[in-house]
């Protein structure tokens, strides 16, 4: 059983307009949460985290939000911009465990 | 150029092959880890390794094998894989293990088996 789902396979969205990715986790023991971009023939690279003890974190165009109660953790891009166009991945890590979730595929229209 | 290189990027080997597949990290990492991504589906973690010593093993089969000879260097050896064993590999390396250690990724290892 998956412990993290991103359900949304692809997202389009306008250049300039806020990019919203979602990621819903199983265990209320996660205690650290990241978020990785990757491009085509690429490896992943870490974009933004957040820890257990907080609920939002800025780096720029990106905001991560954690929902602890709600088990839901959140990416933020504004403006979007070409570039963003990518597949982006969220990871939740326990204990000695990393999991991933699937990845959303982000087109951002110019 | 991430800091983790994998060679070879492409492997096409049959199931009776013995193969290896190469990273180097040149971040002065104390932590490498080996992933399988296979269509659809998440990253899995396959192993770990901290300081030169395998610290996870998450019930990977017998036919993957993983070296990890110094702190900048990760194998894994490949032998008699089956067809569901045809993924893309990934190795990645952060300062030390742990969860709150942001990990840098290759760009992987494309292997086929036949």
């Amino acid at each position: 059983d998956q412990q993290v789902k991103q359900n949304s396979p692809s997202l389009s969205v306008q250049e300039g307009r806020i990019s919203i990715l979602n990621c819903d986790y199983t265990n209320s023991m996660f205690d650290y949460f990241l978020w990785y971009k990757k491009y085509p023939a690429e490896g992943p690279t870490f974009l933004i985290s957040i820890s257990s003890i907080k609920d939002k974190n800025e780096d720029g165009r990106f905001t991560v939000f954690l929902n602890k109660s709600a088990k839901h953790l959140s990416l933020h891009i504004v403006p979007s911009q070409p570039g963003d166009s990518a597949v982006y991945f969220c990871a939740v890590y326990t204990g000695n465990q990393f999991y991933f979730g699937t990845g959303t595929s982000l087109t951002v229209i110019p | 150029e991430t800091g983790v290189t994998q060679t070879p990027r492409h492997l096409v080997m049959g199931m009776t092959n013995k193969k290896s597949l190469k990273c180097e990290q040149h971040l002065g990492h104390n932590a490498m880890y080996w992933y399988k991504q296979s269509a659809k589906k998440p990253l899995e973690l396959m192993f770990v390794y901290s300081l030169e010593e395998r610290v996870e093993n998450n019930s990977v089969p017998s036919r993957f094998s993983p070296e990890c000879p110094n702190s900048s260097h990760l194998f894994l050896h490949l032998h008699t894989l089956q067809p569901e064993d045809s993924a893309l590999y990934l190795c990645a390396s952060s300062q030390e293990w742990g969860g709150n250690q942001p990990q840098h990724f290759g760009d992987g290892t494309r292997l086929s088996i036949l």
